[in-house]
């Protein structure tokens, strides 16, 4: 599966928008994005995932480039409840089980 | 119904006891997989089952012995810890291998 880089730590105001940016440089042409978050203590939660296409769902919004180096999660209306570390994943869905969750973006949002 | 449960909440253990932590998912899936959470780590993959069966074991030590009662249940049972394994303990699981993972909320085990 494909490495990915993400900032270690962003800020958002609560009630703007959270822009996580994730590079993937070395993504092969069958290898999904994935986003999972993981708020304090509890069991990772699946956001949203995407191959090529744009993606969105009730939680967030996937930008992914044209050339699939890189992607963008959004948090349209960042809520306090959003604070979490955010994992940027790239897999194949037959490479295996595991998913390899990296370090992530630790996303403190604020009042 | 996105799922998965989790028993107990939180568990203390001493080094010579047994213990078995519980994994539960009414969704269908056929692929149950454990993972182990260490303090300020990302979760590791521990054990996968598909269709009851298990397909996967990354070098676990015996002291964890997995069990996959039917295909809504999985079990982890647990012998002879080491406070290093002390962690929180992530079940998941999957419609089948490869696709789309959902976790439970874990376990928080400490071994004294």
């Amino acid at each position: 599966d494909a490495k990915t880089t993400q900032p270690t730590s962003m800020d958002c105001a609560e009630g703007r928008a959270a822009n996580l940016p994730c590079n993937h440089s070395t993504i092969s042409g069958n290898e999904y994005v994935y986003w999972y978050r993981q708020i304090h203590s509890q069991g990772p939660q699946y956001i949203i995932h995407g191959l090529k296409n744009n993606e969105t769902n009730e939680m967030a919004s996937l930008i992914i480039t044209e050339d699939r180096k890189s992607s963008t999660l959004i948090l349209p209306h960042a809520t306090l409840r959003d604070t979490a570390v955010y994992y940027c994943i790239v897999r194949r869905p037959d490479s295996g089980y595991a998913l390899n969750f990296g370090k992530g973006t630790s996303l403190l949002v604020t009042p | 119904d996105t799922e998965v449960t989790q028993t107990p909440k939180h568990l203390v253990m001493g080094m010579t006891n047994k213990k078995s932590l519980k994994c539960e998912q009414h969704m269908g899936h056929r692929a149950m997989y454990w993972y182990k959470q260490k303090a300020k780590k990302p979760p590791e993959l521990m054990f996968v089952y598909s269709y009851e069966k298990l397909s996967i074991n990354e070098s676990v030590p015996s002291r964890f012995s997995p069990e996959c009662p039917n295909s809504s249940l999985l079990n982890l049972h647990l012998h002879a810890l080491q406070p290093e394994d002390s962690a929180l303990y992530l079940c998941a699981s999957s419609r089948t291998q490869g696709e789309t993972q959902y976790f439970g909320p874990g376990t928080r085990l400490l071994v004294l």
